[in-house]
């Protein structure tokens, strides 16, 4: 069955430091979303993004994150400059051009900022 | 503001107890329902949905929800917990529209005991 794939599944930075998570969608999906779970809190929603554009971003994806397909399949989320508070566990999550709002996600990636 | 709240963090039942896990939303327009589990480092996995057909829905793993609107609630139950049940579940709604983001509750927190 398909699903949506996410790279890398931990990793491990320095405050300041540059990310990228990237994220492979389940292939006739036309919607794009990424979520972030800080530990032990609730799943919130930072970015939906839809023929190529972001089409809605919550207060949480401020200037140091942006979004972009770059090559029509995978799906990045960049963090210009670590916070200690950007360690949380963030999903990728994928729609079919159709349906009642069903996402799919991924595994997670774990972001931990040192 | 549209909103979903999940009533206890933490639920224990007893193995072959009947489980629920309660949900409310705050709209007047009736939104879609999801529920996921969250296995622990996992990702979230889709149990059932409410797309506004059937108000009782059978999802996965012996789960059903029944939507009422009448009490804006989407509560989760199944009627033997068993001990691979031992997760976290998060509700979560969307009222379409051009992003149709999931709104997600606060999770709970299902602890079965032996």
């Amino acid at each position: 069955e398909p699903e949506v794939t996410q790279t890398p599944s931990h990793q491990v930075t320095q405050m300041g430091q540059e990310v990228i998570l990237r994220c492979v969608p389940i292939s006739n999906h036309l919607y794009f979303y990424w979520y972030r779970q800080i530990l032990g809190q609730k799943v919130e929603f930072l970015v939906s993004f839809y023929n190529n554009e972001i089409s809605e971003k919550s207060e949480i994806f401020d200037d140091q994150f942006s979004v972009e397909r770059p090559d029509g399949s995978n799906f990045t989320l960049k963090i210009r400059s670590t916070k200690l508070e950007d360690s949380a566990m963030y999903f990728c999550a994928t729609k079919r051009p159709a349906g009642a709002g069903e996402l799919f996600f991924g595994e997670g990636s774990r972001l931990t900022v040192l | 503001a549209q909103s979903v709240t999940q009533l206890g963090s933490h639920v224990s039942v007893s193995e072959g107890a009947l489980v629920l896990l309660r949900c409310n939303y705050s709209s007047s327009v009736p939104p879609y329902l999801f529920w996921y589990v969250q296995y622990p480092n996992q990702g979230l996995q889709l149990l059932l949905k409410y797309t506004s057909a059937a108000t009782l829905v059978k999802g996965i793993n012996g789960f059903e929800a029944e939507f009422k609107k009448s009490e804006t609630s989407f509560h989760l139950t199944k009627p033997s917990a068993h001990m691979s049940d031992a997760a976290e579940y998060f509700c979560a709604v969307t009222w379409g529209g051009a992003t149709n983001k999931l709104i997600f509750g606060t999770g709970t927190l299902l602890a079965v005991q032996p």
